[in-house]
């Protein structure tokens, strides 16, 4: 089934410690989304790739990168994570599509997340 | 706009009853709206979505209406069951974006036996 996967579901690092958080998707969609989700909160978007192109959040802490080398991966590294940073990563999948007069905006499908612990 | 709260709105139903969930989006400009099921430790799974030419959009046991007028976007869940408990967010296309979702702040549904 196609579908967005990440890697690993639970991920425990040190403080300071940098670490990955891996998303693959067998969608074939062309935008892919890191979201970070703290406890009893909405996801908040951290950046957008859009095929190649990068797209950061203005409030997103430059402690947060991102690497999509093609189009089924997507990578999350947090340079040196803080006990702030302890949340859920969650990983989406669009596909934006052409129409005359532009794009149109489609559905995210969300991965299952990667729970982050900082000790 | 964005969620910032941590406690969530809660509705709790007894099974076999309809749910009604609300939701006030943030922007008159926004025109692609989704909901969104979220259970404990799981990432966000698609319910159903409405563009801002319609009012109603039917699935399978849950209806989108959509209230343009007031900004205001609601889920029904027809005979509610124990394993539709979750966290479920509404969430708009921040202002006609193509790529960025606004999420509300998420309401949890408990459903009692």
């Amino acid at each position: 089934d196609a579908m967005v996967i990440q890697n690993p579901r639970y991920q425990v690092t040190q403080f300071g410690k940098p670490v990955t958080l891996s998303c693959s998707q067998t969608l074939n969609h062309n935008v892919m989304y890191w979201y970070q989700q703290k406890s009893s909160q909405a996801p908040k978007l951290l950046f957008h790739y859009y095929d190649k192109d990068f797209n950061n959040e203005a409030d997103t802490p430059d402690n947060f990168q991102s690497r999509r080398p093609n189009t089924s991966f997507c990578f999350l590294d947090i340079r040196s994570p803080g006990l702030g940073d302890a949340a859920m990563y969650l990983c989406a999948t669009s596909n934006m599509r052409g129409l005359a007069g532009g794009l149109l905006a489609d559905t995210q499908y969300f991965g299952p997340g990667t729970r982050l612990t900082v000790l | 706009g964005e969620s910032v709260g941590l406690h969530l709105p809660t509705l709790s139903v007894q099974e076999g009853d309809n749910s009604i969930i609300n939701c006030a989006y943030s922007n008159s400009a926004s025109d692609y709206f989704i909901w969104y099921k979220q259970e404990s430790g799981k990432g966000p799974q698609f319910i159903i979505d409405i563009r801002s030419n319609m009012d109603k959009r039917q699935g399978q046991r849950v209806t989108v209406l959509l209230n343009k007028t007031v900004k205001h976007l609601s889920l029904q869940i027809a005979a509610t069951q124990p394993g539709d408990s979750a966290v479920y967010f509404c969430a708009e296309n921040s202002g006609g974006s193509n790529y960025k979702l606004t999420f509300g702040k998420g309401t949890l549904l408990t459903v009692n036996p």
